[in-house]
């Protein structure tokens, strides 16, 4: 099946210092990746929707400038967040579909990476 | 998007059946209903999905009422590792926005 890779799966910093998370479909392509956040006893938002060799796109209230997204190939997408504040703690997961997601079939399915815990301290 | 309504949570013992409900009044003729859960400190798994007929995989079965204005998700033999937040979410095509609500807090009980 399907698998999506996160790296790293957790993660300490310095407040103000700026942190990767990559995210790899292992046995597929994905042309679309999506970003999603989740605060303790929270539920998952989205924060944007990665695009393969253009812009992100980015939900209401999500910061464009300080959740840098790459979607360099078909394989990786990475989050970096810039100048990174304890506010910024949470878990960060990714995912991906095979089929193309956004305009295929209402039963397409995603897959989701382990998450990647932020903490700045 | 639609929306559903699931129970807070539930509790199970180990080896017996679980049936989580959902309940999807305003359900589309072309939103599928789909089943994810989360285990403690991982990323969502797929579990199910179905549009109109049950549906059975190795995880889970899922009935749907034959309205489909509910639908329940039955963990067939519970085991301490379906210890999970079951998330009961409606998709139409085009629909790239997963809307995880607050789930079902799944307790299993040794």
């Amino acid at each position: 099946g399907a698998v999506v890779s996160q790296h790293p799966s957790w993660v300490i910093c310095k407040s103000g210092t700026s942190v990767k998370i990559e995210c790899r479909s292992l046995d597929f392509q994905a042309t679309t990746m999506f970003w999603y956040r989740q605060f303790p006893k929270q539920s998952l938002m989205l924060m944007a929707t990665s695009n393969e060799g253009s812009k992100a796109t980015y939900e209401q209230g999500v910061e464009k400038d300080k959740f840098l997204i790459n979607h360099a190939s078909l394989t990786l997408s990475t989050l970096t967040v810039t100048s990174a504040h304890p506010e910024d703690s949470s878990f960060y997961i990714c995912s991906a579909s095979p089929a193309d997601y956004l305009r295929g079939s209402g039963a397409n399915v995603l897959t989701f990476g382990a998450g990647s815990r932020l903490t700045v301290l | 998007d639609a929306k559903t309504t699931q129970p807070n949570s539930m509790e199970s013992n180990e080896e017996e059946p679980v049936h989580l409900p959902c309940n999807h009044s305003t359900i589309s003729g072309t939103d599928y209903i789909h089943w994810y859960r989360q285990l403690p400190s991982q990323g969502p798994e797929y579990v199910i999905h179905g549009l109109t007929s049950n549906v059975n995989n190795r995880m889970a079965s899922l009935a749907i009422a034959e309205d489909r204005k509910s639908s329940t998700l039955i963990l067939h033999r519970a085991t301490l590792r379906d210890a999970a937040v079951y998330y009961c979410i409606l998709r139409d095509v085009g629909d790239y926005k997963l809307s995880f609500g607050a789930g079902t807090t799944v307790t299993v009980r040794a």
